[in-house]
């Protein structure tokens, strides 16, 4: 089984309509962090969170609202869609070590806002 | 704040052609600096990695040096394969911002 799931991997849906992303990790990891992924802009940083009670905005996070349930679960909610929200998202959980933060990463929710 | 700078691509190479992708960075310290890997259709996954200056990593016949004097980390490999093709994404942690700080990516397609 899969480290990092998330669900849906694939969600249509229409311009105003609340909408949420769900992961779930089993590596035992504090760190949980949301991107999204746009061509020519690579991946950027929406929400993260250190540990069930530390939740931090990321460089694009306005729209967007996150709920960290549990160590294991984070959840992204796009309060009323917009179009420009079409988008790839990913989940990713980080095991950090001095130094060095390795990221892993879930399989991706295509998004599509008509 | 940190950045990463790399090519886009796409990056269009013949089977066993030597590869090439460039990564330059700027931040504050001694971050580590990584490469990830995504194939089509997945997530992003650890490639390799280097955590001080001269360090070398390799995975999988890729190689990157950590050039703190060039601030650079060149992706390498010598022969690649049609497998090879997906997009590759350089990446630096900075430990005083506490955050990975990823380049844009770069598509490779490796043509048989």
């Amino acid at each position: 089984d899969a480290d990092v799931t998330q669900t849906p991997r694939n969600r249509i849906t229409k311009t105003g309509k609340r909408i949420m992303l769900e992961c779930s990790q089993t590596k035992g990891h504090d760190r949980m962090y949301w991107y999204r992924q746009d061509p020519g802009l690579g991946l950027r940083l929406i929400y993260y969170s250190f540990d069930v009670k530390d939740i931090n905005k990321g460089e694009i996070s306005d729209g967007y609202s996150v709920s960290r349930q549990a160590q294991a679960k984070f959840s992204l909610s796009l309060e009323s869609a917009i179009p420009n929200q079409t988008a790839l998202y990913f989940c990713a959980t980080s095991d950090t070590q001095g130094l060095q933060e390795t990221q892993y990463f879930g399989p991706g929710t295509r998004l599509l806002v008509l | 704040g940190d950045s990463v700078t790399q090519m886009e691509g796409p990056v269009t190479l013949s089977e066993e052609a030597f590869l090439t992708i460039n990564c330059t960075y700027t931040a504050t310290g001694y971050p580590s600096l990584f490469w990830y890997v995504q194939y089509p259709g997945e997530g992003l996954q650890l490639l390799l990695k280097a955590t001080k200056a001269d360090d070398k990593g390799s995975n999988k016949g890729f190689e990157a040096t950590y050039r703190k004097e060039t601030t650079s980390f060149h992706l390498e490999k010598g022969s690649v394969q049609v497998s090879d093709s997906a997009v590759y994404f350089c990446a630096l942690y900075s430990g005083g911002y506490q955050k990975v700080t990823f380049g844009i990516g770069t598509k490779l397609q490796v043509i048989p």
